[in-house]
């Protein structure tokens, strides 16, 4: 199986608050975690990424919680920002390939 | 360094008319994605280079659809003929490849309209 489900598809939250969105891959091969944050007219950007060897990361305000059992992965954006209103896309890469699968992408809003 | 190039950034075009999309990665990268991104489908890989060998086709759509990549720094492709379905934004990715460097590059993207 080569599926990313990604959720939710829209999110809004206020400035300050701690929007999260989930993945769910399902294949066991797959060895690299990746979130991307698309702004309107631009391509997509790497945000922050994991390994499955660790269960958590943080970059800043970003951290990416990873459950290896469930096969799930979130992102939390802590104390949201205006500017953090974007489409973030989590993705999953099959071994030794390279090449990343995408979920469908989640449209965050953070309101002023 | 400039980033990974895409032309044209907007193409319109009529049904059945060829459309070449280009893109130049970033110098030193040595594999290479094509996406296709819609509103109903998401972000699409249709194909992926290393070294300038094709390596997976198997999200290309249909014999319309076709790439290359003649050098390493220059990649295409190519719908004949085109249909109003093929609109969307194509991007082109480039990454490092090998060992632990996934990190994907994206360009801005060129925005498909077959009308």
């Amino acid at each position: 199986q080569q599926q990313v489900k990604q959720s939710p598809q829209s999110l809004i939250v206020q400035k300050g608050g701690i929007p999260i969105i989930n993945c769910a891959y399902e294949n066991t091969a797959f060895d690299y975690f990746p979130w991307y944050q698309q702004f309107p007219g631009k391509g997509p950007a790497l945000l922050i990424a994991i390994r499955p060897d660790v269960s958590e990361k943080k970059e800043g305000r970003f951290t990416i919680s990873f459950n290896k059992s469930a096969k799930q992965f979130s992102l939390h954006i802590m104390d949201s920002q205006p500017g953090d209103s974007a489409t973030y896309f989590c993705a999953s890469s099959p071994s030794n390939t390279g090449k990343l699968i995408f979920g469908q992408g989640t449209t965050l809003q953070v309101k002023p | 360094d400039a980033g990974v190039i895409q032309s044209p950034r907007h193409e319109v075009t009529e049904m059945g008319q060829e459309v070449t999309l280009r893109c130049k990665p970033i110098s030193g990268h040595n594999s290479l994605f094509w996406y296709r991104q819609t509103m109903m489908r998401g972000l699409e890989l249709l194909i992926y280079f290393n070294n300038n060998v094709p390596i997976d086709d198997s999200g290309m759509p249909e014999d319309r659809f076709s790439a290359k990549m003649p050098n390493a720094s220059f990649s295409t492709l190519k719908i004949q003929p085109s249909e109003p379905r093929d609109s969307a934004v194509y991007f082109c990715a480039s990454t490092l490849g090998g060992g632990n460097s996934y990190e994907q590059y994206f360009g801005p993207g060129t925005r498909l309209t077959v009308t």
